[in-house]
């Protein structure tokens, strides 16, 4: 295992579509964290898997986004209706249970633009 | 809100020399502090974190510092060479809580 895998590593959208991110982590890691940066910022919370259940989001998840890991496995990032708001580095991240919430390994993220 | 502040927002050193980035964090609660380090075009690495029952840590050029009542915690990186030019994170997290709060973070650039 490599560590945490993001796909895709870059999309190009146009405003109004609607794209998907893909996170597969670490094999054996029972939590997955969703974040997004903007340029010159720190990464934002989105939001928190434990195993396949959602158990913490941020307000910044507005209706248009939904997150799933329907096996505990990899987790899927959904934007419908893309704003060009929305342009950002979207990162995943990936930890055991037993460890603070911070000794996460993030993945090299999906850098999203919308035209 | 939980908010972390860190400075300064960009930092120059001559190789060699000490650089020393400084945060500070809202909530009381919070009882861990990991530092990231992010190169262009990467996801944020973890270079070295602090627990709230220890004041200092270290691991080779790299320490941390921790002021529980001032809620201040700082890097220290001694000796910089041109491979520890990236962007510094500062975070920090509680126990129970899902999410960890990220600085704004630091460019910093070792000239050699």
């Amino acid at each position: 295992d490599t560590g945490v895998s993001q796909d895709p590593r870059h999309k190009i959208t146009k405003r109004g579509q609607n794209v998907t991110f893909r996170c597969d982590p670490i094999s054996e890691h029972n939590r997955l964290y969703w974040y997004r940066q903007t340029l010159g910022q720190g990464p934002e919370f989105l939001t928190y898997f434990q195993n396949e259940a959602q158990l913490e989001k941020s307000r910044l998840l507005s209706d248009r986004f939904s997150a799933e890991r329907p096996k505990g496995s990899f987790s899927t990032l959904e934007i419908q209706r893309t704003e060009q708001g929305d342009s950002a580095m979207y990162l995943c991240a990936s930890s055991k249970l037993n460890t603070m919430e911070g000794e996460a390994f993030f993945g090299q993220g999906t850098r999203l633009t919308v035209v | 809100g939980e908010n972390v502040e860190q400075h300064p927002s960009t930092l120059s050193v001559q190789e060699g020399d000490s650089a020393v980035i400084k945060c500070t964090y809202s909530d009381s609660a919070s009882n861990y502090f990991p530092w990231y380090k992010q190169e262009l075009g990467k996801g944020p690495q973890l270079i070295i974190d602090i627990r709230s029952n220890v004041g200092e840590k270290k691991d080779q050029r790299i320490a941390v510092t921790l002021n529980k009542t001032a809620k201040h915690f700082s890097l220290h990186i001694t000796e910089t060479q041109p491979e520890d030019s990236a962007v510094y994170f500062c975070a920090a997290s509680r126990t129970g809580g899902f999410k960890t709060i990220f600085g704004a973070g630091t460019r910093l650039f070792v000239k050699a």
